[in-house]
Protein backbone atom coordinates (compact mmCIF):
# COMPACT_ATOMS: atom_id res chain seq x y z
CA UNK A 1 0.00 0.00 0.00
CA UNK A 2 0.61 3.73 -0.06
CA UNK A 3 2.62 5.07 3.09
CA UNK A 4 5.14 7.46 4.38
CA UNK A 5 7.79 6.67 7.28
CA UNK A 6 9.80 9.10 9.29
CA UNK A 7 12.60 8.68 11.38
CA UNK A 8 11.84 8.88 15.07
CA UNK A 9 12.13 11.57 17.02
CA UNK A 10 12.28 13.44 19.55
CA UNK A 11 15.27 14.96 17.78
CA UNK A 12 16.83 17.50 20.15
CA UNK A 13 19.69 20.05 18.60
CA UNK A 14 21.60 23.35 19.21
CA UNK A 15 21.04 26.09 17.91
CA UNK A 16 22.76 26.66 14.77
CA UNK A 17 23.42 23.01 14.02
CA UNK A 18 22.14 21.40 11.44
CA UNK A 19 18.95 19.18 10.65
CA UNK A 20 18.22 16.21 8.55
CA UNK A 21 14.68 14.12 8.80
CA UNK A 22 14.42 11.69 7.02
CA UNK A 23 11.68 11.02 4.53
CA UNK A 24 10.97 7.58 2.70
CA UNK A 25 7.93 6.71 1.08
CA UNK A 26 5.90 4.21 -0.70
CA UNK A 27 3.40 4.15 -3.61
CA UNK A 28 2.05 3.13 -6.54
CA UNK A 29 2.06 5.52 -9.35
CA UNK A 30 3.89 9.23 -9.19
CA UNK A 31 3.38 10.73 -6.03
CA UNK A 32 3.86 14.88 -5.08
CA UNK A 33 5.65 14.90 -2.01
CA UNK A 34 5.08 17.56 1.45
CA UNK A 35 6.82 18.59 4.10
CA UNK A 36 4.18 19.91 6.73
CA UNK A 37 5.07 21.92 10.07
CA UNK A 38 3.08 21.40 13.42
CA UNK A 39 4.11 24.37 16.14
CA UNK A 40 3.09 23.95 19.65
CA UNK A 41 -0.65 24.35 20.05
CA UNK A 42 -1.52 24.96 15.89
CA UNK A 43 -2.56 22.84 13.26
CA UNK A 44 -0.56 21.94 10.48
CA UNK A 45 0.70 24.27 7.68
CA UNK A 46 2.30 23.54 4.53
CA UNK A 47 6.46 23.99 4.94
CA UNK A 48 7.15 23.03 0.98
CA UNK A 49 6.56 20.88 -1.52
CA UNK A 50 8.26 18.76 -4.99
CA UNK A 51 5.92 17.87 -7.67
CA UNK A 52 7.83 15.78 -9.68
CA UNK A 53 11.34 13.61 -9.43
CA UNK A 54 14.76 15.86 -8.79
CA UNK A 55 12.49 18.79 -7.71
CA UNK A 56 13.52 20.82 -5.02
CA UNK A 57 11.31 22.32 -2.12
CA UNK A 58 12.44 24.83 0.04
CA UNK A 59 11.22 27.60 2.03
CA UNK A 60 12.26 29.25 5.38
CA UNK A 61 15.85 27.82 5.31
CA UNK A 62 14.38 24.21 4.88
CA UNK A 63 15.00 22.24 1.71
CA UNK A 64 14.00 19.08 0.22
CA UNK A 65 14.79 17.41 -2.97
CA UNK A 66 12.46 14.61 -4.27
CA UNK A 67 14.95 11.70 -4.57
CA UNK A 68 12.99 8.92 -7.32
CA UNK A 69 15.69 6.27 -7.39
CA UNK A 70 15.26 6.01 -3.31
CA UNK A 71 12.17 6.97 -2.95
CA UNK A 72 12.62 9.97 -0.18
CA UNK A 73 11.98 13.16 0.56
CA UNK A 74 15.02 14.32 3.26
CA UNK A 75 14.10 17.49 4.92
CA UNK A 76 17.19 19.54 6.17
CA UNK A 77 18.49 23.24 7.38
CA UNK A 78 21.73 24.14 7.71
CA UNK A 79 21.11 26.06 10.53
CA UNK A 80 18.58 25.83 12.72
CA UNK A 81 17.02 28.43 15.33
CA UNK A 82 14.88 27.86 18.25
CA UNK A 83 11.52 29.07 16.65
CA UNK A 84 12.04 25.58 14.14
CA UNK A 85 10.85 23.66 17.45
CA UNK A 86 7.87 22.05 16.30
CA UNK A 87 6.70 18.77 14.76
CA UNK A 88 7.32 17.82 11.09
CA UNK A 89 5.28 15.79 8.98
CA UNK A 90 6.18 14.10 5.40
CA UNK A 91 3.07 13.46 3.05
CA UNK A 92 2.09 12.04 -0.02
CA UNK A 93 -0.68 12.38 -2.54
CA UNK A 94 -0.90 10.70 -5.61
CA UNK A 95 -2.64 10.93 -9.03
CA UNK A 96 -4.18 7.49 -9.21
CA UNK A 97 -6.24 9.11 -5.51
CA UNK A 98 -5.56 12.69 -4.91
CA UNK A 99 -8.33 13.08 -2.47
CA UNK A 100 -6.18 11.46 0.11
CA UNK A 101 -3.15 12.85 1.35
CA UNK A 102 -1.12 10.22 3.56
CA UNK A 103 0.43 11.65 6.28
CA UNK A 104 4.09 10.15 7.97
CA UNK A 105 4.16 9.79 12.20
CA UNK A 106 5.80 12.69 12.61
CA UNK A 107 9.25 13.99 14.12
CA UNK A 108 9.38 16.59 16.91
CA UNK A 109 12.15 18.46 16.67
CA UNK A 110 13.77 20.80 19.90
CA UNK A 111 16.29 23.35 19.61
CA UNK A 112 18.24 24.62 22.87
CA UNK A 113 19.54 27.75 22.98
CA UNK B 1 -9.83 35.02 5.52
CA UNK B 2 -10.34 33.10 8.36
CA UNK B 3 -9.17 30.04 6.34
CA UNK B 4 -10.41 26.52 8.36
CA UNK B 5 -12.12 27.37 11.61
CA UNK B 6 -13.30 24.10 14.08
CA UNK B 7 -15.30 24.78 16.56
CA UNK B 8 -15.39 24.17 19.76
CA UNK B 9 -11.76 24.55 20.38
CA UNK B 10 -11.79 22.29 23.68
CA UNK B 11 -14.60 19.71 25.01
CA UNK B 12 -14.82 17.48 27.96
CA UNK B 13 -17.54 14.48 27.57
CA UNK B 14 -19.15 12.20 29.75
CA UNK B 15 -18.74 8.90 28.92
CA UNK B 16 -21.71 7.97 26.09
CA UNK B 17 -22.63 11.38 25.50
CA UNK B 18 -22.76 12.82 22.20
CA UNK B 19 -21.28 15.80 20.35
CA UNK B 20 -20.60 17.49 16.83
CA UNK B 21 -17.47 19.16 15.78
CA UNK B 22 -17.95 21.81 13.41
CA UNK B 23 -15.37 22.49 10.52
CA UNK B 24 -16.04 25.60 8.23
CA UNK B 25 -13.81 26.85 5.25
CA UNK B 26 -13.69 29.33 3.48
CA UNK B 27 -11.99 29.08 0.30
CA UNK B 28 -14.46 27.15 -1.98
CA UNK B 29 -12.34 23.71 -1.05
CA UNK B 30 -13.92 21.04 -2.41
CA UNK B 31 -12.35 18.51 -0.74
CA UNK B 32 -12.51 18.41 3.09
CA UNK B 33 -10.75 15.47 5.90
CA UNK B 34 -10.84 14.84 9.40
CA UNK B 35 -7.91 13.64 11.56
CA UNK B 36 -7.44 12.58 14.67
CA UNK B 37 -3.70 13.07 16.21
CA UNK B 38 -2.66 10.87 19.09
CA UNK B 39 0.53 10.27 20.74
CA UNK B 40 3.10 8.64 18.89
CA UNK B 41 0.42 7.24 16.35
CA UNK B 42 0.73 10.74 13.97
CA UNK B 43 -2.40 12.09 11.69
CA UNK B 44 -4.89 9.35 11.33
CA UNK B 45 -7.70 9.92 9.05
CA UNK B 46 -11.01 9.33 10.30
CA UNK B 47 -13.72 10.28 7.42
CA UNK B 48 -13.29 12.69 4.44
CA UNK B 49 -15.23 14.46 1.55
CA UNK B 50 -14.73 15.28 -1.68
CA UNK B 51 -17.57 17.73 -2.34
CA UNK B 52 -20.92 18.88 -0.98
CA UNK B 53 -23.09 15.76 -0.31
CA UNK B 54 -20.77 13.07 -0.25
CA UNK B 55 -18.24 11.44 2.56
CA UNK B 56 -16.06 8.49 2.31
CA UNK B 57 -14.71 6.14 5.54
CA UNK B 58 -10.74 7.21 6.17
CA UNK B 59 -8.56 4.14 8.15
CA UNK B 60 -10.67 4.67 11.73
CA UNK B 61 -13.91 5.37 10.68
CA UNK B 62 -15.77 3.65 13.76
CA UNK B 63 -17.86 5.67 16.65
CA UNK B 64 -17.83 8.69 14.01
CA UNK B 65 -20.23 10.30 11.73
CA UNK B 66 -20.24 13.31 9.21
CA UNK B 67 -22.11 15.07 7.31
CA UNK B 68 -21.16 17.55 4.53
CA UNK B 69 -24.43 19.30 3.90
CA UNK B 70 -23.24 22.74 2.50
CA UNK B 71 -19.97 22.70 0.65
CA UNK B 72 -18.20 25.14 2.89
CA UNK B 73 -18.88 22.78 5.96
CA UNK B 74 -18.23 19.00 7.48
CA UNK B 75 -19.09 17.94 10.73
CA UNK B 76 -18.03 15.27 12.66
CA UNK B 77 -20.48 13.35 15.00
CA UNK B 78 -19.50 11.28 17.92
CA UNK B 79 -23.15 9.33 19.09
CA UNK B 80 -22.11 7.57 22.05
CA UNK B 81 -18.43 9.24 23.24
CA UNK B 82 -15.57 6.68 24.39
CA UNK B 83 -12.46 7.27 26.42
CA UNK B 84 -10.79 5.56 24.02
CA UNK B 85 -11.96 8.92 21.63
CA UNK B 86 -10.06 11.20 23.36
CA UNK B 87 -8.12 13.06 21.10
CA UNK B 88 -6.96 16.25 19.32
CA UNK B 89 -9.10 16.79 16.01
CA UNK B 90 -8.22 18.33 12.78
CA UNK B 91 -10.33 19.37 9.93
CA UNK B 92 -8.44 19.93 6.33
CA UNK B 93 -10.00 21.21 3.10
CA UNK B 94 -7.91 21.09 -0.21
CA UNK B 95 -8.34 22.31 -3.36
CA UNK B 96 -8.98 19.22 -6.13
CA UNK B 97 -5.47 17.84 -7.91
CA UNK B 98 -2.71 16.07 -6.33
CA UNK B 99 -0.70 18.67 -5.74
CA UNK B 100 -2.75 20.69 -3.96
CA UNK B 101 -1.77 22.29 -0.40
CA UNK B 102 -4.07 21.12 2.47
CA UNK B 103 -5.20 23.21 4.74
CA UNK B 104 -5.96 22.67 8.67
CA UNK B 105 -7.72 24.31 11.64
CA UNK B 106 -6.18 24.45 14.52
CA UNK B 107 -7.87 21.81 16.37
CA UNK B 108 -10.14 20.25 19.26
CA UNK B 109 -8.63 18.79 21.79
CA UNK B 110 -11.67 16.48 23.37
CA UNK B 111 -11.77 14.99 26.59
CA UNK B 112 -13.77 11.30 27.21
CA UNK B 113 -13.61 11.35 30.87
Amino acid sequence: GNSVTQMEGPVTLSEEAFLTINCTYTATGYPSLFWYVQYPGEGLQLLLKATKADDKGSNKGFEATYRKETTSFHLEKGSVQVSDSAVYFCALSLTTSYDKVIFGPGTSLSVIP
Amino acid sequence: NAGVTQTPKFRVLKTGQSMTLLCAQDMNHEYMYWYRQDPGMGLRLIHYSVGEGTTAKGEVPDGYNVSRLKKQNFLLGLESAAPSQTSVYFCASRRTGENTEAFFGQGTRLTVV
